[in-house]
C-alpha cells in the first residue's frame, strides 16, 4: 500500500536558522513520483519540486533543497537561512506511475520566528 | 496563463441538501482531479478525470461524485450532505496525458463548504 508519513507535526524555528523537513515513503512500485507542496495561511497548495524514483540527484534551487534516498525511502526538504514568509504548513506526496491521483502526508507546520 | 479556478469559495449549506462545486483548470491540462482537506483526515483524494472519463477513484461514498466537460472543466457533486462533509475541497490539474501519475498537479484555491 502507498503511504506517506511527515512525523514532524510542527516545527518551530527563529529567522535565519535551518530546518529539515523529513518524509518517508512507502510504495510497492518501481516507479513512482515525489513531491513537495507547501500552503500558506491562504490555503492555496502551492507546488515546490517534483522527483522521479529513477532521479536520486539531489537539487537545489536557492534557499530550499532535497534530498533523496531510496535506500531509506526517505525525501527530505531543507530550507536554509529561513524566513519569516517560509512559515506554512509543508506536504510531501507520493504518486504512482498511471495513477493520477498524489497520497499526501498529513503536512508539517512550520513557523519561522522573527 | 491563468491558474486553476475554483467556484465558487465559499458555501453554507444544511444537512441533506447536495452541492456542486466547479473547477476550471489551466489552459491546455486534460486531467483534473478532487481533494478533500479536513483537519482530522488531512489531504484525502476524492476523483480523477482525464478526457471527460473518470481514471481514478478514491475511498468515499457514492454520495460524492463529478463529471469532466470536453472542455476539461470540471464539477464535484456531493448530494445528501452529512455534517462530516465540512471541509476544504481542492481541485488540481496536470499536464497528465493517457498514462497519468507524472506530473506536478497545480491546485486552485479551494471552495470552503460548511454543513450545518
Amino acid at each position: 500500500a502507498q503511504k506517506v508519513t511527515q512525523a514532524q507535526t510542527e516545527i518551530s524555528v527563529v529567522e535565519k536558522e535551518d530546518v529539515t523537513l523529513d518524509c518517508v515513503y512507502e510504495t510497492r512500485d518501481t516507479t513512482y513520483y515525489l513531491f513537495w507542496y507547501k500552503q500558506p495561511p491562504s490555503g492555496e497548495l502551492v507546488f515546490l519540486i517534483r522527483r522521479n524514483s529513477f532521479d536520486e540527484q539531489n537539487e537545489i534551487s536557492g534557499r530550499y533543497s532535497w534530498n533523496f534516498q531510496k535506500s531509506t525511502s526517505s525525501f527530505n526538504f531543507t530550507i536554509t537561512a529561513s524566513q519569516v514568509v517560509d512559515s506554512a504548513v509543508y506536504f510531501c506526496a507520493l504518486s504512482e506511475a498511471g495513477l493520477g491521483k498524489l497520497i499526501f502526508g498529513q503536512g508539517t507546520t512550520l513557523q519561522v520566528k522573527p | 496563463k491563468a491558474g486553476v479556478t475554483q467556484t465558487p469559495r465559499y458555501l453554507i449549506k444544511t444537512r441533506g441538501q447536495q452541492v456542486t462545486l466547479s473547477c476550471s483548470p489551466i489552459s491546455g491540462h486534460r486531467s483534473v482531479s478532487w481533494y478533500q482537506q479536513t483537519p482530522g483526515q488531512g489531504l484525502q483524494f476524492l476523483f480523477e478525470y482525464f478526457s471527460e472519463t473518470q481514471r481514478n477513484k478514491g475511498n468515499f461514498p457514492g454520495r460524492f461524485s463529478g463529471r469532466q466537460f470536453s472542455n476539461s472543466r470540471s464539477e464535484m457533486n456531493v448530494s445528501t450532505l452529512e455534517l462530516g462533509d465540512s471541509a476544504l475541497y481542492l481541485c488540481a490539474s496536470s499536464w497528465d496525458g493517457p498514462g497519468g501519475g507524472y506530473n506536478e498537479q497545480f491546485f486552485g484555491p479551494g471552495t470552503r463548504l460548511t454543513v450545518l
